[in-house]
């Protein structure tokens, strides 16, 4: 599995964008980088995934380097809500997800 | 999105007893369910990946007759936690994954289970 490294910890002031930055410099051609996101004591939710293009949905938008060693999540408008731990794990599939320790996110009003 | 329930969404139980977790996808079919461990301040650890109809497979580490999952159908998995003690408490997350959500995993809320 390719190991990633996220800052343990960042802030964002309410309504100012979120950049959660990633490195995944081991990632293989195959494995698609997938977001997800866990508030206290609640399941972890998905966000977004993407494998070469930059993404966008409801919720954000995902930000790959040409060489796919790192990516940015971006919440355009961060709210109170969006305070929570963000992964980033790359993996084949939806099946091959390893959570590693995340950003804990705080956004601060 | 996809729904994933689980219940309870907490229990206390005395040490030496058995407790049972449902996970439900409330509006797709689950193909794979996926049970998860998360102790406190650390990250979720995969136990167990079980298929429909499927014996499940576990992960090293995680002994298989005392956590025993059930996946008889594409909507319900059962984890069962047998002769529970103090240092099975934990939170407890199953997700599933299946049919045109094959490629995401949906999450449930998690199970908080404290052994007394």
């Amino acid at each position: 599995d390719a190991k990633t490294t996220q800052p343990p910890s960042m802030d964002c002031a309410e309504g100012r964008a979120a950049n959660l930055p990633c490195n995944h410099s081991t990632i293989s051609g195959n494995e698609y980088v997938y977001w997800y996101r866990q508030i206290h004591s609640q399941g972890p939710q998905y966000i977004i995934h993407g494998l070469k293009n930059n993404e966008t949905n409801e919720m954000a938008s995902l930000i790959i380097t040409e060489d796919r060693k790192s990516s940015t999540l971006i919440l355009p408008h961060a709210t109170l809500r969006d305070t929570a731990v963000y992964y980033c794990i790359p993996g084949a599939g939806s099946y091959q997800l390893t959570f590693g320790k995340g950003t804990k996110l705080s956004v601060i009003p | 999105g996809a729904v994933v329930s689980q219940h309870p969404s907490w229990v206390i139980c005395k040490s030496g007893t058995s407790v049972k977790i449902e996970c439900r996808s409330l509006d797709f079919q689950a193909t794979t369910m996926f049970w998860y461990r998360q102790f406190p301040k650390q990250s979720l650890m995969l136990m167990a990946t079980s298929n429909e109809g499927s014996k499940a497979t576990y992960e090293q580490g995680v002994e298989k007759d005392k956590f025993l999952i059930n996946h008889a159908s594409l909507t319900l998995s059962t984890l069962t936690v047998t002769s529970a003690h103090p240092e099975d408490s934990s939170f407890y997350i199953c997700s599933a994954s299946g049919g045109s959500s094959y490629n995401e995993q949906f999450f449930g809320p998690g199970t908080r289970l404290t052994v007394l």
